[in-house]
This record gives C-alpha cells, structure tokens and sequence, in this order.
C-alpha cells in the first residue's frame, strides 16, 4: 500500500529552466513533508520540508508548495542547474508517529 | 563521525547464513530507522528506536528480521538464515525527534 506516490520516475529539464516533482499521498493524516536528494551510490540528503500549517516554503532555488485539499505537494527548483541531477524523493510522516513514508522518486536530469 | 555510519557497506552472503548490520547514529539522536530500498525503489520503512526503545517495528517482512539498539546508540539489524529476495540496500537514519532524518550511506547486502 503505497501511501506517497511520484508518479513521474523521470525528468528531464533544460539547464536554467524550472524543474516541477510532484508527490501525491493518500493518508490524509500526514502533516509533515520531506524532500530529499540522492546521488548514485550515496545516501538520501535533506533538501526542504513543509509542515502542514503551511502551503509554501521556500529556500534559494528550492520551493515546495503543499495542496492539503488535494493530498499533492510539489518541488519546484529555479532556475535548474546541471548539479541538480538526480533521484528525489519525498517523504510524509504523521507528527506524532515518527514513521516516515517515501515516494519510489523521480530521477531528475537537468540538460546543459 | 558527523554523519551516520554504517558497516559494512557491502556484504555478500550465501543464502541461509545470519547476517548483522550495523548503524551508528549522529551522536544525540535519540530516534533510529532502518529502511530497505530495492532497486528504483523508494526506501520502505523496517523499524525505528527512540533511544532503546523499539517503537515500531511492523515494517520488517517476516520473523527473521530482528534489530536491537540496546544502549541506545548503535544499533544492529540481524537477518537470520538469509533468502536471495533478501537482497537489498539497507540503509540507517537518525534524527532528533520528529525532525528531518539524516542517512548513513547504506550496506548493500547480496544474498547468493
């Protein structure tokens, strides 16, 4: 039962452009969201989060923005540089359990 | 070490032989996960520990999966009498509580 969906395993963008992942869940009980990058044999990084009180946060180039009526948060990276590339996933967790659900990730390829 | 360790980072094994895996948290962290992640595949939660208490452990697959995190630090993730589908990167995270999770570069375990 996959409770986060990414249902674009790939993308490709032109370097410069903006590049939109999108996540859907399912369990309406999530109230904290989590993106994290991962390169090829390395483990998932930290990018950004958002807590549900909130509908965008923003850091640099990173934005998410979160859609609670319609269970979907998206991550938007602008402008796209050729370092961006690789696999995200997000991530979803009721605040007060501490299990974290992931997403099976979109590999991102950003084009020079 | 600043980051989470976790060794080996490869383990090759023949089928029905026990393994154990191995993570050291970011000192401090009192919440520990191990998740599994098949290839192209988004990481599955296995177990998480607050401090040594284990406080969910409905994602490992079967009674051969076991972990311990006794002094609530370290922690050991056992698979006994091992199965080819056992095959997988393992991968370890630490956080504070309900914070962001910080991963260990994995072991990949390969069961022959």
């Amino acid at each position: 039962d996959q409770q986060v969906k990414q249902n674009s395993p790939s993308l490709s963008v032109q370097e410069g452009r903006i590049s939109i992942l999108n996540c859907d869940y399912t369990n309406s009980m999530f109230d904290y969201f989590l993106w994290y990058k991962k390169y090829p044999a390395e483990g998932p990084t930290f990018l950004i989060s958002i807590s549900s009180i909130k509908d965008k946060n923003e850091d640099g180039r990173f934005t998410v923005f979160l859609n609670k009526s319609a269970k979907h948060l998206s991550l938007h990276i602008v402008p796209s540089q050729p370092g961006d590339s690789a696999v995200y996933f997000c991530a979803a967790s009721v605040n007060t359990g501490n299990q974290f659900y992931f997403g099976t990730g979109t590999s991102l390829t950003v084009i020079p | 070490g600043a980051g989470v360790s976790q060794s080996p980072r490869y383990k090759v094994t023949k089928r029905g032989q026990d393994v154990a895996l191995r993570c050291d948290p970011i000192s401090g962290h009192v919440s520990l996960y191990w998740y599994r992640q098949a290839l192209g595949q988004g990481p599955e939660f296995l177990t998480y520990f607050n401090y040594e208490a284990q406080q969910d452990k409905s994602g490992l697959p079967n009674d051969r999966f076991s972990a311990e995190r006794p002094e609530g630090s370290i922690s050991t993730l056992t698979i006994q009498r091992t199965e080819q589908r056992d095959s997988a990167m393992y991968r370890c995270a630490s956080s504070r509580p309900n914070e962001k999770l910080f991963f260990g570069s994995g072991t990949q375990l390969s069961v022959l």
